[in-house]
């Protein structure tokens, strides 16, 4: 069945560090891919996505770019902020559907420090 | 986003009893509800998709005459978790959809549920 892989957290950054949280996926078909972040008592919000292979998602600094050939979608934010602090999750909808359940990773939390 | 509300936020009940909690989407009307379960340090499992008006479906290893799922209006899903034990311990989050010229899925901010 599908799979989403998030490296393990817990990742502590200082202010203005450079960010990577890696994701690896297994899916049949060309699945649909997510980030989604979770601040402290709040649901779960998209963050970015990309639909197909070498799409770059970006929104508020952070990027992903969805690679085929490697399966992975690793988040990237080149400055980070302590209002970033939040659990990160990574997370994939079966290729040929536009709705549908997603498969999540266990998701990473981030602490940056001022 | 839209805005989606889970209550309670917190619930601490006797092992054999009953607990229900509900979802609503306040701005948006679901054609879906997802229901999932987290536990600590691992990701989101789902349990059951519902549609208004319809039976849920369940994934495979959850029990649907202890998780009840009513989806019995647009904007208002509920979770009963029926004659609940230590083990049912977790934080649930429902997540609602609808699909009306492009797909939108959103999460409540999740209920933690502690049996004792």
């Amino acid at each position: 069945g599908d799979s989403v892989t998030q490296m393990e957290g817990p990742v502590t950054l200082s202010e203005e560090a450079f960010l990577t949280i890696n994701c690896t996926y297994t899916a049949t078909g060309y699945p649909s891919l997510f980030w989604y972040v979770q601040y402290p008592g709040e649901g779960l919000q998209l963050l970015l996505k990309a639909t197909k292979a070498d799409d770059k998602g970006s929104n508020k600094g952070f990027e992903a770019t969805y690679r085929k050939e490697t399966t992975s979608f690793h988040l990237e934010k080149g400055s980070v902020q302590v209002s970033d602090s939040a659990v990160y999750f990574c997370a994939l909808r079966a290729g040929g559907t536009s709705y549908g359940k997603l498969t999540f990773g266990q998701g990473t939390i981030l602490t940056v420090h001022p | 986003g839209a805005v989606v509300s889970q209550h309670p936020s917190r619930v601490i009940c006797k092992s054999g009893t009953s607990v229900k909690i509900e979802c609503r989407s306040l701005d948006f009307q679901a054609t879906t509800m997802f229901w999932y379960r987290q536990f600590p340090k691992q990701s989101l499992m789902l349990m059951a998709t519902s549609n208004e008006g319809s039976k849920a479906t369940y994934e495979q290893g959850v029990e649907k005459d202890k998780f009840l799922i009513n989806h019995a209006s647009l904007t208002l899903s509920t979770l009963t978790v029926t004659s609940a034990h230590p083990e049912d311990s977790s934080f649930y989050i429902c997540s609602p959809a609808r699909a009306s010229g492009t797909y939108e899925q959103y999460f409540g901010p999740g209920t933690r549920l502690t049996v004792t």
